[in-house]
């Protein structure tokens, strides 16, 4: 039972576009949504987060949105660059501090 | 100020044997988690310490695998005897109590072959 989803395993874009990371979830007490970035050999890094009760957090250039009818987070990231090239994961979690359920994660390719 | 260390980061073990993994977490952090990550996957929470009690081990695979975090600082992860499908990324996180972003350490990578 996949509680949280992330349908593209890839992602390709252009340097200085906007990438657009995907996240689906079926648990509805889920309260905060995370994304990590995760470079090869290192562990993920904390990279922006959001509660239910928001529906847009931003943090320099990344922006994440939440739908929660739909059950669907977004990562945006404006503009790209190549250091941002990593694996992406959503993260959920029903309790603050409490278990992560993260997703397969999104290899994000950002070509120069 | 130095993020969560964990060790080994590489280890190879035929199937059977033992293996342990040590984790150091960030100063101060009381909260402290053992995640796995399958290959092509995301991480999986294996178990989380609140100080030096175990809140959630819902998921630990208590036949072969057990941990501790004595003190509640370190801890360590311990599995005996480890099959093949326990190959995988063993990831040590930590938050502080109640936070939401928790640190995660480089990771132990085991092959069991």
């Amino acid at each position: 039972d996949q509680q949280v989803k992330q349908n593209s395993p890839s992602l390709s874009v252009q340097e200085g576009r906007i990438s657009i990371l995907n996240c689906d979830y079926t648990n509805s007490m889920f309260d905060y949504f995370l994304w990590y970035k995760k470079y090869p050999a290192e562990g993920p890094t904390f990279l922006i987060s959001i509660s239910s009760i928001k529906d847009k957090n931003e943090d320099g250039r990344f922006t994440v949105f939440l739908n929660k009818s739909a059950k669907h987070l977004s990562l945006h990231i404006v503009p790209s660059q190549p250091g941002d090239s990593a694996v992406y994961f959503c993260a959920a979690e029903e309790t603050s501090g409490s278990r992560l359920t993260f997703g397969e994660g999104t290899q994000l390719t950002v070509n120069p | 100020e130095a993020g969560v260390v964990q060790s080994p980061r590489y280890k190879i073990i035929e199937k059977k044997q033992p293996v342990a993994f040590w984790c150091n977490p960030i100063s101060g952090h009381n909260t402290l988690y053992w995640y796995r990550q399958n290959l092509g996957q995301g991480p999986e929470l294996l178990i989380r310490y609140e100080n030096e009690e175990a809140v959630d081990d819902s998921q630990l695979p208590k036949d072969r695998f057990s941990a501790e975090r004595l003190k509640g600082v370190d801890s360590t992860l311990k599995i005996q005897p480890a099959e093949l499908g326990d190959s995988a990324v063993y990831l040590c996180a930590s938050s502080l109590q109640g936070n939401t972003e928790a640190f995660f350490g480089q990771g132990t990578r085991l092959t069991v072959v």
